[in-house]
């Protein structure tokens, strides 16, 4: 169980255009979803937290019109990643939690985003 | 200083060996404690997690949790080359969705 899928697992964008990475709680019901940003060689950099239905909570200094967060339903959470330029190019991450789960967060794969 | 402090290595062990990896922290908040694996380009999975002192073992794995030193401990028996990956401690309050990770342990098991 516990199982969190991301999609897709790698693109190549041209720099300006517009991506989105959905991810989505397989076997459970996600009532809090968490994206990352993670640097080669570095640990996970919290980027904003969602709850289905309502508006997502970014960190300091990450750029809500930037990195747009949709947590349409229970098992599925966008970011779409907005005029992309090089210098997002990363490696993506959310994480989901389940009710009652106590405070345990079930990753997804990632996404290597490179914006070119 | 760091809420979580964790050596980032490299560690190489040979197989077979015991694997210690040790993260320390200084939010006495602090009350759920977990490890994960995460190989490269993977997102981490999730091994162990405890709520507050003690230990818990889990087929190779043992986890120990000293909240007066505030020290948690993953403990990998018999290490198998599968083993090899980067190992990443987290931690949080009661009531605090936000996860406080360590910077992660770069684990390597020789043949």
């Amino acid at each position: 169980g516990a199982v969190v899928s991301q999609h897709p697992s790698r693109v190549i964008c041209k720099s300006g255009t517009s991506v989105k990475i959905e991810c989505r709680s397989l076997d459970f019901q996600a009532t809090t979803m968490f994206w990352y940003r993670q640097f080669p060689k570095q640990s996970l950099m919290l980027m904003a937290t969602s709850n289905e239905g309502s508006k997502a909570t970014y960190e300091q200094g990450v750029e809500k019109d930037k990195f747009l967060i949709n947590h349409a339903s229970l098992t599925l959470s966008t970011l779409t990643v907005t005029s992309a330029h090089p210098e997002d190019s990363s490696f993506y991450i959310c994480s989901a939690k389940g009710q009652g789960w106590g405070e345990t967060q079930y990753f997804g794969p990632g996404t290597r985003l490179l914006v070119l | 200083q760091k809420e979580v402090e964790q050596d980032p290595g490299p560690l190489s062990v040979p197989e077979g060996a015991i694997v210690s990896l040790n993260c320390t922290y200084s939010n006495s908040a602090f009350q759920y404690f977990m490890w994960y694996r995460q190989y490269s380009r993977k997102g981490p999975e999730l091994l162990m997690y405890t709520y507050s002192s003690g230990n818990k073992e889990d087929g190779r794995f043992t986890a120990q949790v000293d909240k007066s030193s505030k020290y948690i401990s993953l403990f990998i028996r018999d290490s198998q080359p599968s083993d090899s990956a980067t190992y990443l401690c987290a931690m949080t309050a009661r009531g605090n969705e936000k996860l406080t990770f360590g910077t992660g342990t770069r684990l390597t098991i020789i043949p």
